[in-house]
């Protein structure tokens, strides 16, 4: 069984589109992220969920939200898509600093 | 804040050697955890190895090892045996609960094996 899956694997959109990821986790852990690789390969978090609760937010537009139905679940929409949102995006989970378990991934690209 | 630094954009190995990929990080915080990912083609990201500060003694994971330097900041992954399926792009990464336990990762080093 896949611990954190994340759909869908490949999403190709027009700009101005509204666009969901959707991510669940098996492995019981209470924080979820949302990470995102920029075209250089950079890694930078966005968004972190504990037990449904938003924790980190970092200076991410407000076109991106986050949320979360349960503590196994985190989904990202995205409103109003721009050319600059093209990348890939990651969905991950840990308990406390031991490490997180990423998905996927999602390569979004933005025509 | 906190940083981490991969100076090698890119290295090589001759199979069956070895190879050690140099990290270097900033926190001002105590009790913080550091690990090295792996990222082949496939993008997906793999937990290669974790050290906790607090430990002294290096985390190794079979053919993998690090060298955690706390007083210098420095924590280099060591690759014994090299093997064509290690070829990838390696993060050094950084978390802490003081910072809600995100990753902070460093700008990563492709490694090349060569057959």
């Amino acid at each position: 069984d896949t611990a954190v899956s994340q759909t869908p694997k490949y999403l190709v959109t027009q700009m101005g589109n509204d666009k969901s990821i959707k991510c669940e986790q098996n492995l019981g852990h209470d924080t979820m992220y949302w990470y995102k690789q920029d075209s250089k390969k950079f890694l930078k978090i966005m968004f972190s969920y504990n037990n449904k609760e938003l924790i980190i937010n970092e200076t991410v537009p407000n076109r991106f939200s986050p949320k979360s139905p349960d503590k196994a679940h985190l989904n990202l929409h995205i409103n109003s898509l721009e050319l600059g949102d093209s990348a890939v995006y990651f969905c991950a989970s840990s308990q406390e600093a031991r490490g997180a378990f990423f998905g996927q991934g999602t390569r979004l690209t933005v025509v | 804040a906190q940083t981490v630094t991969q100076s090698q954009p890119e290295m090589s190995v001759q199979e069956a050697e070895t190879v050690t990929l140099s990290c270097t990080y900033d926190t001002s915080e105590s009790d913080y955890y550091l690990f090295w990912y792996k990222q082949p083609p496939s993008r997906q990201m793999i937990l290669v190895i974790r050290q906790e500060a607090y430990k002294q003694q290096n985390a190794t994971e079979n053919r993998f090892s690090v060298n955690f330097q706390k007083a210098a900041k420095s924590f280099s992954l060591k690759i014994s045996d090299s093997q064509l399926g290690d070829a990838a792009m390696y993060f050094c990464a950084l978390s802490s609960g003081e910072y809600g336990n995100k990753l902070v990762f460093g700008a990563g080093t492709i490694l090349r094996v060569k057959s």
